[in-house]
């Protein structure tokens, strides 16, 4: 049973556009969800969080919103660029495991 | 240092060998982590350290064996392993084992099981 999806596994967007990264997930005890970004042969670099009780969090480009109604998050990027091609995973944590659970994974290719 | 060292960054071995994985980091955190991920897979939890004790083992087979000899260092022996174990194996720590804090992952070491 996966917990954590991101049912398109790939997107390609126009540089200086958005780019708009979806997750969904099950177990409504999750409190916590952070996205990474992977480049091959590298470990997942952090790139932002949010807690459960908040619906946004910005850094820079970076914005995540988090419906937990929906228990949908989404990542967008503004405006793309050529560098953030990657794969992009969602994580999501709960309790005080320190557990992460983490999606499919969405490869993001931004055009020049 | 704001980094988790993981040595080597490749690693090929006979089904009959016995290596050592190695993570190490000097951010004054209190949990390590290993994670499994095969290819065109998502990163899979195997082994939490919290304060230099396991924490949490997720069923993982005996073979691999984890090791905690200080709060910097965190080892994974391998012995007998199977082709299928063939995989890029992440370390990762946090201030501390739980959901708020932020994790940090080492590049990997990518294994190879012949």
């Amino acid at each position: 049973d996966q917990q954590v999806k991101q049912n398109s596994p790939s997107l390609s967007v126009q540089e200086g556009r958005i780019s708009i990264l979806n997750c969904d997930y099950t177990n409504s005890m999750f409190d916590y969800f952070l996205w990474y970004k992977k480049y091959p042969a590298e470990g997942p670099t952090f790139l932002i969080s949010i807690s459960s009780i908040k619906d946004k969090n910005e850094d820079g480009r970076f914005t995540v919103f988090l419906n937990k109604s929906a228990k949908h998050l989404s990542l967008h990027i503004v405006p793309s660029q050529p560098g953030d091609s990657a794969v992009y995973f969602c994580a999501a944590s709960g309790g005080n495991t320190g557990k992460l659970i983490f999606g499919q994974g969405t490869t993001l290719q931004v055009k020049p | 240092d704001t980094e988790v060292t993981q040595t080597p960054k490749h690693l090929v071995m006979g089904m009959t060998n016995k290596k050592s994985l190695k993570c190490e980091q000097h951010m004054g955190h209190r949990a390590m982590y290993w994670y499994k991920q095969k290819a065109k897979k998502p990163p899979e939890l195997m082994f939490v350290y919290s304060y230099e004790k396991l924490s949490i083992n997720e069923s993982v087979p005996s073979r691999f064996s984890p090791e905690c000899p200080n709060s910097s260092l965190l080892n994974l022996h391998l012995h007998a392993l199977q082709p299928e174990d063939s995989a890029l194996y992440l370390c990762a720590s946090s201030q501390d084992q739980g959901s708020d804090y932020g994790y940090t992952f080492g590049s990997g070491t990518r294994l190879t099981v012949v």
